[in-house]
Order: structure tokens, then C-alpha cells, then sequence
């Protein structure tokens, strides 16, 4: 099976720039989730979505941040104004029931 | 409170040695903790997962150790090799909410032939 597909894999934006990455989850996962991981250290969960709806989005910097997924298939991750703190590799991941799959990620890079 | 301590930071071992890879926790809540895999430039994968209800785990060359009292688990890599050498991260998450992943630090291993 596929796995969880995600887009562009590197993105260079100068800050206070928008910025979108886009995430394909493996088809029939009802749960999406994005992660952002910081350079030396682990994922941090961003939000999770179930089907369509937010389950979780507590760790989320709503003021710069959002997040779509409409139909409850793909997913949109959107920054704006970015950050020079937000340079990270943004993970998206998916699961059925349990384990998570994780994708590629996008590694962004804010000068 | 809801952190876990990963140590080593990085960690060199030579084919056919023992990788050992610590985590400690501090909320008793937590249930169940699996350890990734991360490889340069693709998402981390799952490697093996343990819960509380055991002591120890093994698949293959990889075991993890859980110590509940102390609240500490292990990630033992018996002959490792260079095919291991990659990021390897412990996580842990709650019994309402096993969804939730917080994630260790992480562990850079390089496996010399």
C-alpha cells in the first residue's frame, strides 16, 4: 500500500512569508495528524484531525498556524507569517486504529 | 510532567555490539511506549512497543526493558549493525488518549563495521 505522501519536501521562505505544505494520508485512515520536529529534537504534535473534525489542536500557535482537512481525506498546513523559529521538518501522519504512519515530511527552512 | 528524558544523546557502537538507548518518564499515566526508527530525511516508523502489563519485549535483535517502579524503559539492540545506524526516539502516551505521542529527544546511533 501507499504510504502517507506529503509536499513540497523542501521549502526556503524568507520570515513574515506564508508558507503551505499539503499531506496525503494512506487511503482509509480516518485520523491525520501534523507533527513539527525542531532540529535535535523529537516530534511535537501539532493538531489531529478525525475524519474532517479537530480532535486535538492545543499545541497549535493559533495566531500563525492553521490547518484544513476538508472531506476528511488530504490536509492543508498553513503558516502565516512565518517565523524564524518555525524552521523545522512538518511530519505528517496517519492511522486507522493505533500505529501511526509517518510521511517524508517538508523541511522548512525561514531565513 | 508530561515529558520524557531520552539519553544518549548519540551513541557509537561497533557491528555486532549491544546498542542501549535510555528513557525515564515522570506521569504514571502513561500506558503504552513504543520506540521509532528515523532514518535521514523520511518520517520515523514504528520499531516495537511495549506496555506496562510486561516486563520486556523482544522481536528480533530488538528488545525493550521496562521498569515500572522506576519509571524507566530500555531499547537494546543485540548485534547491531550498520543498517541500524539511524535516529531512534521513545515515546509515550496516555491510557485516555493513546493517540497522543510525547515524543523523547532522540538518539543519533552510528554502527561502525
Amino acid at each position: 500500500e501507499a504510504g502517507v505522501a506529503q509536499s513540497p519536501r523542501y521549502k526556503i521562505i524568507e520570515k513574515r512569508q506564508s508558507v503551505a505544505f499539503w499531506c496525503n494520508p494512506i487511503s482509509g485512515h480516518a485520523t491525520l495528524y501534523w507533527y513539527q520536529q525542531i532540529l535535535g529534537q523529537g516530534p511535537k504534535l501539532l493538531i489531529q484531525f478525525q475524519n474532517n473534525g479537530v480532535v486535538d489542536d492545543s499545541q497549535l500557535p493559533k495566531d500563525r498556524f492553521s490547518a484544513e482537512r476538508l472531506k476528511g481525506v488530504d490536509s492543508t498546513l498553513k503558516i502565516q507569517p512565518a517565523k524564524l523559529e518555525d524552521s523545522a521538518v512538518y511530519l505528517c501522519a496517519s492511522s486507522l486504529a493505533g500505529e501511526q504512519f509517518f510521511g517524508p515530511g517538508t523541511r522548512l527552512t525561514v531565513l | 510532567q508530561q515529558q520524557v528524558k531520552q539519553s544518549p544523546q548519540s551513541l557509537i557502537v561497533q557491528k555486532g555490539g549491544i546498542s542501549i538507548i535510555n528513557c525515564a518518564y515522570e506521569n504514571t499515566a502513561f500506558d503504552y511506549f513504543p520506540w521509532y526508527q528515523q532514518f535521514p530525511g523520511k518520517g520515523p516508523a514504528l520499531l516495537i512497543a511495549i506496555r506496562p502489563d510486561v516486563s520486556e519485549k523482544k522481536e528480533g535483535r530488538f528488545t525493550i526493558s521496562f521498569n515500572k517502579s522506576a519509571k524507566q524503559f530500555s531499547l537494546h539492540i543485540m548485534d547491531s549493525q550498520p543498517g541500524d545506524s539511524a535516529t531512534y526516539f521513545c515515546a509515550a502516551s496516555f491510557t485516555y488518549n493513546t493517540d497522543k505521542l510525547i515524543f523523547g529527544t532522540g538518539t543519533r546511533l552510528q554502527v561502525f563495521p
